[in-house]
């Protein structure tokens, strides 16, 4: 059985500043880790996945995340925000079949000017 | 090229009534994948086809149901609606069966209400 969670619903930065948003995860067999954004009212866009090739794994729009196995985290960063960052973050993990992802509750990240 | 397209994309219904979503992948691509996403919480894992077989299936009552057709579109099928159904209920494809070499593209929902 796998599965996340996502420390925080919310998260408020200001624009320039560092994004973190954390990500624990739990899985009996090695994980798939992704990063998806949801702007409001629409799906999901993949962000970047973790595949077991390299622990710090870098994606779209300056986004880059960290594979931790001692720590079971695969948490989310950005050196400076913008205000177009603004969404909904959610980490996801699946297993060696990769038929199904387990997602964590999400995070709402605010950027103010 | 067009992306994934479900229809409709906003419904109301009542309790009781039985409902159809209607997914359209990406062309070229064999796996649809469905999601329930309750307002406030992450996408829930439905069921997965690929190549017209269930490949997986979430921990959901048997008054979901869905299929894939020949050109590889899909359905989602909800029965018995009762009001905890109300959800943005998201269709994802990809070219293969797995997430993980491949990626997966989701649609923007069917925002279903049930009243």
């Amino acid at each position: 059985a796998q599965s996340v969670t996502q420390l925080g619903s919310h998260v408020s930065v200001s624009e320039g500043a560092l994004v973190l948003l954390r990500c624990n995860y739990s899985s009996s067999v090695p994980p798939y880790l992704f990063w998806y954004v949801q702007y409001p009212n629409q799906g999901l866009q993949l962000l970047l996945k973790y595949t077991s090739a390299a622990t710090l794994v870098k994606g779209i729009n300056g986004f880059e995340a960290e594979f931790k196995k001692s720590e079971t985290s695969f948490h989310l960063t950005k050196p400076s925000a913008h205000m177009s960052d603004a969404a909904e973050y959610f980490c996801a993990v699946s297993g060696v079949r990769g038929n199904m992802l387990t997602f964590g509750g999400g995070t709402r990240l605010m950027v103010k000017p | 090229d067009a992306g994934v397209t479900q229809s409709p994309t906003h419904l109301i219904k009542t309790r009781g009534q039985h409902v159809t979503l209607r997914c359209s992948p990406i062309s070229g691509h064999k796996s649809v994948s469905w999601y329930q996403q309750v307002l406030g919480q992450g996408p829930q894992f439905i069921f997965q086809y690929y190549e017209k077989e269930e490949r997986g299936r979430g921990n959901f009552p048997d008054r979901f149901s869905a299929r894939q057709f020949p050109n590889y579109s899909s359905e989602l099928n909800v029965n018995a609606l009762l009001l905890g159904d109300s959800a943005l209920y998201l269709c994802a494809s990809s070219l293969g069966p797995s997430s993980n070499t491949g990626e997966l593209f989701f649609g923007e929902g069917s925002r279903l209400t049930v009243l």
